[in-house]
């Protein structure tokens, strides 16, 4: 089955420890990206990848990091949360940039 | 500055009728339209999509217009049924080798049965 697998689906934590939010798609995509949707702001996008070692930032990058070392994953990194990161998350896939993205199941963070 | 705007943040149909969700876009170099559904805790789901060189692209019960003078697009359901009630995403992008794209903040249907 075609899917995009985010792990942990729910993490609360604290100020300052460093996780990573893992994400991994089984379709071969080569577009991958992040997002994270708060209320009234819709879904944001965070950072992208073209392709392997290739990333970018998105439009609220601010905080994260990403890294793409192999097509099917792409982490991405809270070296140092803090409560305005408090969101919930989705990684997403597809072919290209401009092609439909399939979506994970979403993540829900929560720092305190 | 909001790209794509999605003004009525809800929506409330009866079952059986037209639900219709708007979305207005403000850069003009979009040139495909695209729209989402999202049930409570899970990931978004492509729904329909229109490139900016037609006016109109149905599937089954999903109609999307698009208004390019306007700057303008709609998505029409048909009749509509409760297991339509989610949130509908619109999400434009522009062609090109980083093209991204940008969504609204979603607007929330509820079909009454």
């Amino acid at each position: 089955e075609a899917q995009v697998t985010q792990n942990p689906r729910y993490l609360i934590t604290v100020t300052g420890k460093k996780l990573t939010v893992t994400c991994s798609q089984n379709m071969n995509h080569e577009y991958m990206s992040w997002y994270r949707q708060d209320p009234g702001l819709g879904l944001r996008q965070i950072y992208y990848s073209m392709n392997v070692e290739v990333t970018d930032k998105g439009d609220v990058p601010e905080g994260y990091k990403v890294s793409r070392k192999e097509k099917r994953n792409f982490p991405l990194i809270l070296e140092s949360p803090s409560p305005n990161q408090t969101s919930l998350y989705f990684c997403a896939s597809s072919f290209i940039s401009s092609q439909p993205q399939h979506f994970g199941d979403g993540t829900r963070l929560s720092i305190l | 500055d909001q790209q794509v705007k999605q003004n009525s943040p809800s929506l409330s149909v009866q079952e059986g009728r037209i639900s219709i969700l708007n979305c207005d876009y403000t850069n003009s170099m979009f040139d495909y339209f695209l729209w989402y559904k999202k049930y409570p805790a899970e990931g978004p789901t492509f729904l329909i999509s229109i490139s900016s060189i037609k006016d109109k692209n149905e599937d089954g019960r999903f109609t999307v217009f698009l208004n390019k003078s306007a700057k303008h697009l709609s998505l029409h359901i048909v009749p509509s049924q409760p297991g339509d009630s989610a949130v509908y995403f619109c999400a434009a992008s522009a062609t090109g080798a980083n093209s991204k794209l940008t969504f609204g903040k979603g607007i929330t249907l509820s079909v009454r049965p």
